[in-house]
């Protein structure tokens, strides 16, 4: 009965290195949503994939920051040359499927990125 | 566009108190659906209600209620006979009901219950 599974919990990088968080979806989940939270904010949408197709990546900025969803394996979602700003928790979320509008996305327990 | 707000950045009471968490939300959708999560110390994220904007029938669940009002545009949260386990940042979030499949979030409010 695992729920949503996310790793590292925490990860500490140096400016200009990569981050890779993972998400494992809760079993039989195929949607996976990337939020971030800044300190003391609201989470924030990042984007929203299915197995091999990314659907909305409308919150995700330009640069820097990729994210997958392979058909094996985990989602991935990736930073290169982390800067400072980046420091936030970076949560990921699950649905059983996308349509209907009515699904509830069931999060994990979130990465916490520091960028010294 | 959307939007959620939680006026109440923090709201202190003591324990065996009844609080009231605030939400007020913009969406020109007809079909939407609005959610309260809750986020202990630990720092996850815990589903507590969802709710279709074609019901607006309140709920119970234990000591936690819910007061969904269309015609203000409000989700308000209740918790009865407050316990210091209770303590946590609480967000509220919409959901288009036809489109997008992002949740938009409040900018939470932390409650701080006091033995």
């Amino acid at each position: 009965n695992a729920g949503v599974m996310q790793n590292p919990r925490h990860l500490v990088r140096r400016r200009g290195q990569e981050a890779r968080l993972r998400c494992s979806p809760m079993k039989g989940h195929s949607h996976v949503y990337w939020y971030r939270q800044l300190p003391e904010e609201g989470l924030k949408f990042m984007v929203y994939l299915q197995k091999e197709n990314i659907i909305d990546e409308s919150g995700m900025p330009k640069e820097r920051f990729s994210a997958e969803f392979p058909k094996e394996g985990p989602s991935i979602l990736r930073i290169q040359q982390v800067v400072r700003g980046d420091s936030a928790a970076y949560f990921c979320a699950s649905s059983p499927s996308g349509t209907g509008g009515q699904e509830t996305q069931y999060f994990g327990p979130g990465t916490r990125l520091l960028v010294l | 566009a959307q939007k959620v707000t939680q006026a109440q950045t923090e709201i202190s009471v003591v324990e065996k108190e009844d609080v009231t968490l605030d939400c007020v939300y913009e969406t020109r959708d007809t079909t939407y659906y609005l959610f309260w999560y809750k986020q202990p110390p630990s720092g996850e994220l815990v589903f507590l209600i969802r709710r279709n904007s074609f019901d607006e029938q309140n709920e119970i669940s234990g000591r936690y209620s819910w007061n969904f009002q269309k015609s203000t545009s409000s989700f308000n949260f209740t918790i009865t006979a407050s316990q210091v386990v209770d303590s946590a940042v609480y967000f509220c979030a919409l959901k288009r009901g036809n489109a997008g499949n992002m949740l938009t979030f409040g900018g939470g409010t932390r409650l701080m219950v006091k033995p």
